[in-house]
């Protein structure tokens, strides 16, 4: 069965530092890939979105970025972080279009 | 620009009372979906409706689409504690076929009082 990593589950950084959150697929192969943020008692920003190794596609712009640098890893990245950046961050996958999207569990990050 | 609208925000209700959530897109969906996101925790997929008119029941649950699939309803009849969480409604991104992008409301939260 399909399965979705995701780490560090809690983050206390600070303001100015860098960032590196990491998402991992099990179970399927070319999987669609997307990392998006929930503010406190939000709904859920897509930030980025991946169809393969190497394509990424920022819905945003931000102070982040993503890399795809193998079929089933997906990672969130930041050089310096700003306060505006805390929220919950889930990384997700699916299929392909008219598919259900599978979260990780998340990772609850704080600039401080 | 597309926007998919919740409301309630939050609702508050005793134990065995029903609960309703509605969905309103401002553009028609090819299809919409329904996740719950328990507290601390992570959205989890309920459902997904496609067909214009279509109602799809999970136990208690009831979701509906509206016939010109820009609206659709959660109904939970007869609430329980454990369906404490935020109910999100989600449909694809304009312009997104076969990239599985999705635009969520921004849920309703529900507490149910025992």
């Amino acid at each position: 069965s399909q399965t979705i990593h995701q780490w560090p589950a809690t983050l206390v950084q600070p303001v100015g530092s860098p960032l590196s959150l990491e998402c991992t697929v099990e179970g399927t192969s070319n999987p669609n890939l997307y990392w998006y943020r929930q503010a406190a008692g939000r709904g859920l920003q897509l930030l980025f979105y991946s169809v393969g190794i190497g394509q990424i596609s920022s819905e945003v712009p931000q102070n982040l970025s993503a890399s795809r640098p193998q079929d089933r890893q997906f990672i969130l990245s930041s050089k310096k972080l700003l306060l505006s950046d805390s929220g919950f961050y889930l990384c997700a996958w699916t299929t392909g279009w008219y598919t259900e999207a599978f979260f990780g569990q998340g990772t609850r990050l704080t600039v401080v | 620009g597309q926007q998919v609208m919740q409301i309630p925000q939050y609702q508050h209700v005793q134990e065995g009372e029903d609960f309703t959530t509605y969905c309103n897109s401002s553009t028609t969906l090819s299809n919409i979906q329904w996740y719950k996101q328990r507290p601390g925790g992570h959205p989890v997929f309920l459902i997904q409706l496609v067909k214009s008119g279509e109602v799809k029941k999970q136990k208690r649950l009831t979701f509906q689409f509206g016939e010109a699939k820009k609206n659709s309803s959660l109904h939970i009849t007869a609430t329980q504690t454990t369906d404490v969480g935020t109910y999100f409604c989600a449909g694809p991104k304009l312009g997104s076929s076969n990239t599985g992008k999705l635009i969520f409301g921004q849920g309703t939260t529900l507490q149910v009082k025992p």
